[in-house]
């Protein structure tokens, strides 16, 4: 079956510092990949999705980047953290576009 | 814009009652997608209706899809506590390849 992992599950980072955080898939091959953002209370925002390795799709314009060093492995960086950064991000995998998404655990990031 | 709509916002029933949900969205799509959010969890899948159906169920959940009136509604039947939860639709619109989310109703069931 297939699983799909995010860690850590929580960060506290302050403002400046870089970020790095990692979703992986297991028991699929060649999935689609998605980053997204969740403010208190609120729906989701696309980050970023990918279609393959390499191939990153930015859907907002802000300090963060994705990359795809693996089939299954989706990292979402920022050099420089904002205040406004902090939110909980989710990855989410799916076997095709417009298909069923599985998420993460997701990731509680505070900026301070 | 593509994205579906949830309403009510917020919503409060007793255990034992039905809960329904409503999501509009402004453009065509190829499918439409409900999901459930636990508080501080990651989003879990419900039921994905295409654009050609009208309606499907899965245990106590029903939903249907209206696409001349491009709406859609969850129902909860006999609603219990473990079904508090956050829930959005998502919607696939046929102009592109990504699904996009609503902003969520939240549900509160009373034991």
């Amino acid at each position: 079956s297939q699983t799909i992992h995010q860690w850590p599950a929580t960060l506290v980072q302050p403002v400046g510092s870089p970020l790095s955080l990692e979703c992986t898939v297991e028991g699929t091959s060649n999935p689609n990949l998605y980053w997204y953002r969740q403010a208190a209370g609120r729906g989701l925002q696309l980050l970023f999705y990918s279609v393959g390795i390499g191939q990153i799709s930015s859907e907002v314009p802000q300090n963060l980047s994705a990359s795809r060093p693996q089939d299954r492995q989706f990292i979402l960086s920022s050099k420089k953290l904002l205040l406004s950064d902090s939110g909980f991000y989710l990855c989410a995998w799916s076997q095709g576009a417009q298909e069923t998404q599985y998420f993460g655990p997701g990731t509680r990031l505070l900026v301070l | 814009s593509q994205q579906g709509e949830e309403d009510p916002q917020a919503l409060s029933i007793q255990e034992g009652e039905n809960a329904t949900m409503n999501c509009s969205y402004k453009t065509s799509i190829n499918n439409l997608q409900w999901y459930r959010q636990n508080s501080g969890r990651g989003l879990v899948h419900l039921i994905l209706i295409r654009s050609n159906e009208r309606e499907k169920h899965s245990g106590r959940l029903r939903v249907t899809l209206d696409t001349s009136k491009k709406s859609s509604s969850l129902l909860i039947t006999a609603s219990r506590a473990a079904d508090t939860a956050s829930y959005f639709c998502a919607t696939g619109g046929t102009g592109g390849f990504k699904t996009i989310f609503g902003a969520g109703t939240r549900l509160f069931v009373k034991a």
